[in-house]
Formats: structure tokens, C-alpha cells, sequence
């Protein structure tokens, strides 16, 4: 089965530093990879995805992340976070091709990012 | 477009009351889902529908039921609502199709918050 491990559920970071978030997964099959944010008593929006070729993934808002496949690991990373980045963070999974579970996503907890000034 | 459009916003229920939340999206879209969000828990799939007329399990289905109306719309019932069913839901749907340009992301609804009491 799946699961998503998002290492850090709270990262503090002053406005301007460099962020990063991790994420691990497990899967026997290959997969797909995402990074939704979710905005206080918002839904989620989509930040980025992996599907296929380069493993770095360049998303909005000045995001990127990095598919490890070696590793099993999609690690989202800013060089200069905002005050307006301050939220939380998913990462998810998708299995490639598995039937009636096709598109079906695993979540990983969550991280807080805040932004201090 | 509305993307994806879930109603109500709020509910507070009694213990033992019932109660469907509604969804639909517009993006023709084949599959949908239902999540709840719980502090610390990252989202947790309830059911799902990959496709129209089908209906699946997913990580917490107990307490609820779903119905898959047509392609647009996937309702959620809580037949005797539990103050463990309080929490956040989110409906999402997306499209997985096997051609080029395939796109498995989720496009989430702004969630309906639930307090039973």
C-alpha cells in the first residue's frame, strides 16, 4: 500500500531564508507526485506535479521540487519565502495505472510553514 | 467556470441527525472523491467514484454512504451523524485519461465544515 511521510509538521522560517519541505513516499509501482497548499479555511490548490521526465518540477508562486526516485523522495524548496507564503503544505501520491484505483491520491499529514517577518 | 462546488459551507448537527452533503463540478471530469481533514491527519479518503455508476471504499468509510447521481454530481450522507464525523470535507474530482496529456491531479472543492454536537 501507499503512504506519504511529510517529515516536518512545522517549519518556522524568517521572511527572505530558503525553505525547504520533505517529503518520502512508498509505493511498488511507479507513481505520480504532487504538492498542493492550502490557505487558511481554503481548499487545497495544486502547487506542482510529477508525472515524467525531468525530475525537477518548477511550480507557482516560485516553487520547485526535486523527484528522487533512488531516495523515494519529492522535496519542495523556495529560495525566498514570503510572509504570504505562510500555510500548510501536502504532498501526495498517485499509482500509475492501477485499475479502479487509478488517480486515486495518498496524502502525506501536512507541514506548517509560517512566515515570520 | 465553477470548478468544484460543494454545499453547505457550515453544518451543525446533533448527535444521531442525518445529513447529505452536496458536490458537483463542471470540468467533465470521470472521477470524484470525498475527504475529511482532521488537525495532524492530512486528508483521508472517505469514498470514491472513478467513473460513473462506480462507487469505492477508501481509507474511513464507516458512518457514510455516497451516491454518484451522474457524472457531475457525488453526494455524501451521514445517515447518523457522530461527534467523530466532525470535521472539514472536501470534495474533489479529476480526469485520468491514457492518452498524452494526461493529468491526474485533483481539483478540490472549498470544503464544508461539519460540527456535531
Amino acid at each position: 500500500a501507499q503512504s506519504v511521510t511529510q517529515l516536518d509538521s512545522q517549519v518556522p522560517v524568517f521572511e527572505e531564508a530558503p525553505v525547504e519541505l520533505r517529503c518520502n513516499y512508498s509505493s511498488s509501482v511507479s507513481v505520480y507526485l504532487f504538492w498542493y497548499v492550502q490557505y487558511p479555511n481554503q481548499g487545497l490548490q495544486l502547487l506542482l506535479k510529477y508525472l515524467s521526465g525531468s525530475t525537477l518540477v518548477k511550480g507557482i508562486n516560485g516553487f520547485e521540487a526535486e523527484f528522487n526516485k533512488s531516495q523515494t523522495s519529492f522535496h519542495l524548496r523556495k529560495p525566498s519565502v514570503h510572509i504570504s507564503d505562510t500555510a500548510e503544505y501536502f504532498c501526495a501520491v498517485s499509482e500509475v495505472g492501477r485499475g479502479s484505483t487509478l488517480g486515486r491520491l495518498y496524502f502525506g499529514r501536512g507541514t506548517q510553514l509560517t512566515v515570520w517577518p | 467556470n465553477a470548478g468544484v462546488t460543494q454545499t453547505p459551507k457550515f453544518q451543525v448537527l446533533k448527535t444521531g441527525q442525518s445529513m447529505t452533503l452536496q458536490c458537483a463540478q463542471d470540468m467533465n471530469h470521470n472521477s470524484m472523491y470525498w475527504y475529511r481533514q482532521d488537525p495532524g491527519m492530512g486528508l483521508r479518503l472517505i469514498y470514491y467514484s472513478a467513473s460513473e455508476g462506480t462507487t469505492d471504499k477508501g481509507e474511513v468509510p464507516n458512518g457514510y454512504n455516497v451516491s454518484r447521481l451522474n457524472k457531475r454530481e457525488f453526494s455524501l450522507r451521514l445517515e447518523s451523524a457522530a461527534p467523530s464525523q466532525t470535521s472539514v470535507y472536501f470534495c474533489a474530482s479529476s480526469v485520468q485519461t491514457a492518452t498524452g496529456g494526461l493529468s491526474y491531479e485533483q481539483y478540490f472543492g472549498p470544503g464544508t465544515r461539519l460540527t456535531v454536537t
